[in-house]
């Protein structure tokens, strides 16, 4: 079945650092979501990729997918402690939606 | 629109009881997922509807597990008898399937499952 596989499973960072998280299917995808959930929360839908190569952001966070469009990417710019959660991928193909393992990210002020 | 309705919020019972878990999806949504997510495993889904009928049951752990979509707005998933493992949280979440791609999902705040 498909796979999707995220790394780091975590991350610890200073405050104004930045982070990167990645994201890789075992199939070619016809989408790609992410999504990030607070501690204590649930998760919320953040954007969706469609395009291979394409390139989106939302203020600080950069958001790719790969030209194969199995492979895609969350980089955050100067992390904040409100960027502190679990951010997943989630691999769309035919009705399927297969989320990631996540990475959970904290950010120490 | 309330979003995704889930109850009871936190459910702590017996092993060997039954628990069912409810939800409410998002009006106009036409696919309802349960998912189940612990530490050690992650988000991991359980089911899937389009149209409430079962597409994917594939994640349902097994035979104690089941769920059901009896229309567009209500669904339950039964868990019995209920064993310490089943311990987690279980989020419902719904969406619009458009085609064969699935547009965002929205989860509910979750149900957390405590079975002692």
């Amino acid at each position: 079945g498909q796979q999707v596989m995220q790394i780091p499973q975590y991350q610890h960072v200073q405050e104004g650092e930045d982070f990167t998280t990645y994201c890789n299917s075992s199939t070619t995808l016809s989408n790609i979501q992410w999504y990030k959930q607070r501690p204590g929360g649930h998760p919320v839908f953040l954007i969706q990729l469609v395009k291979s190569g394409e390139v989106k952001k939302q203020k600080r966070l950069t958001f790719q997918f790969g030209e194969a469009k199995k492979n895609s990417s969350l980089h955050i710019t100067a992390t904040q402690t409100t960027d502190v959660g679990t951010y997943f991928c989630a691999g769309n193909r035919y009705s399927t939606l297969t989320f990631g393992k996540g990475t959970m990210l904290l950010v120490s002020p | 629109d309330a979003g995704v309705i889930q109850s009871p919020r936190h459910e702590v019972t017996e092993m060997g009881q039954e628990v069912t878990l409810r939800c409410k999806p998002i009006s106009g949504h036409n696919s309802l997922f349960w998912y189940r997510q612990t530490m050690m495993r992650g988000l991991e889904l359980l089911i899937y509807f389009n149209n409430n009928v079962p597409i994917d049951d594939s994640g349902m752990p097994e035979d104690r597990f089941s769920a059901k979509m009896p229309n567009a707005s209500f669904s339950t998933l039964k868990i019995q008898p209920s064993e310490p493992r089943d311990s987690a949280v279980y989020f419902c979440a719904s969406s619009l399937l458009a085609g064969v791609s699935h547009n965002e999902q929205f989860f509910g705040p979750g149900t957390r499952l405590t079975v002692l």
